[in-house]
């Protein structure tokens, strides 16, 4: 059982814009930015977006994050069919000694 | 550019441990974290712990605390995960990522699969 909580799938077609949420509390989403990753078939994790809303070098302006409260999400625009993924989102966590706590994930299907 | 090689896949007993290693070039060893990531079969991500290159310091999730060791070789540029008491649901793909803070994996090696059987 995720910490965060994402729904298990999503879907669109070529050149849609589609949304991923992601819902939190306040020791995590709350009180720390969240952070989305891109996970390709058969491969590694990839930073995709990082303190709600920034890109790292590389990744298209299609995505974008955003976040209100303690919930968050992922906006994938002019869907591409490479962008058919499984999409996590993360965040720290306050609670502990601090951890990073991931979401459970969303499947992307491009139809 | 930066990398992270990690090592081969492993296959180890139940009740035994495995340690893993992740060696890193194109970037300063000892200026960002090194996380430890683990993903079991068809499942989400989980986040074990991370180390401090620089003065090794650590800092695990709960539910690894009394199983897991994070350890690094600043000659080597590598960091090592090592898991105790293993039982079958440790059977995963584990990944280390590198960041420059505690709070996002900014890039990742390319995982080693740990197959826990009897």
């Amino acid at each position: 059982q995720s910490v965060l909580t994402q729904p298990p799938s999503a879907s669109g077609t070529p050149g849609q814009r589609v949304t991923i949420s992601c819902s939190g509390s306040s020791s995590n989403i709350g009180s720390n930015t969240v952070n989305w990753y891109q996970q390709l078939p058969g491969t590694a994790p990839k930073l995709l977006i990082y303190s709600n809303n920034q890109r790292p070098s590389g990744v298209p302006d299609r995505f974008s994050g955003s976040k209100s409260g303690t919930s968050a999400s992922l906006a994938i625009s002019g869907l591409q069919s490479e962008d058919e993924a499984d999409y996590y989102c993360a965040a720290w966590d306050d609670s502990l000694n601090g951890h990073v706590v991931f979401g459970g994930g969303t499947k992307l299907t491009v139809l | 550019q930066m990398q992270l090689v990690q090592s081969g896949a492993e296959v180890k007993k139940t009740g035994s441990s495995v340690k893993v290693s992740c060696k890193a070039s194109g970037y300063t060893f000892t200026y960002r974290y090194l996380h430890w990531v683990r993903q079991a079969p068809g499942q989400a991500l989980e986040w074990m712990g991370w180390i401090t290159p620089f003065n090794g310091n650590t800092n695990y999730a709960q539910k690894f605390q009394d199983r897991v060791t994070i350890t690094r070789d600043r000659s080597m540029s590598t960091a090592y995960m090592e898991l105790s008491s293993l039982r079958s649901e440790d059977t995963a793909m584990y990944y280390c990522a590198s960041s420059p803070t505690e709070q996002w994996l900014y890039y990742w090696g390319q995982g080693t699969l740990v197959t826990v059987s009897s």
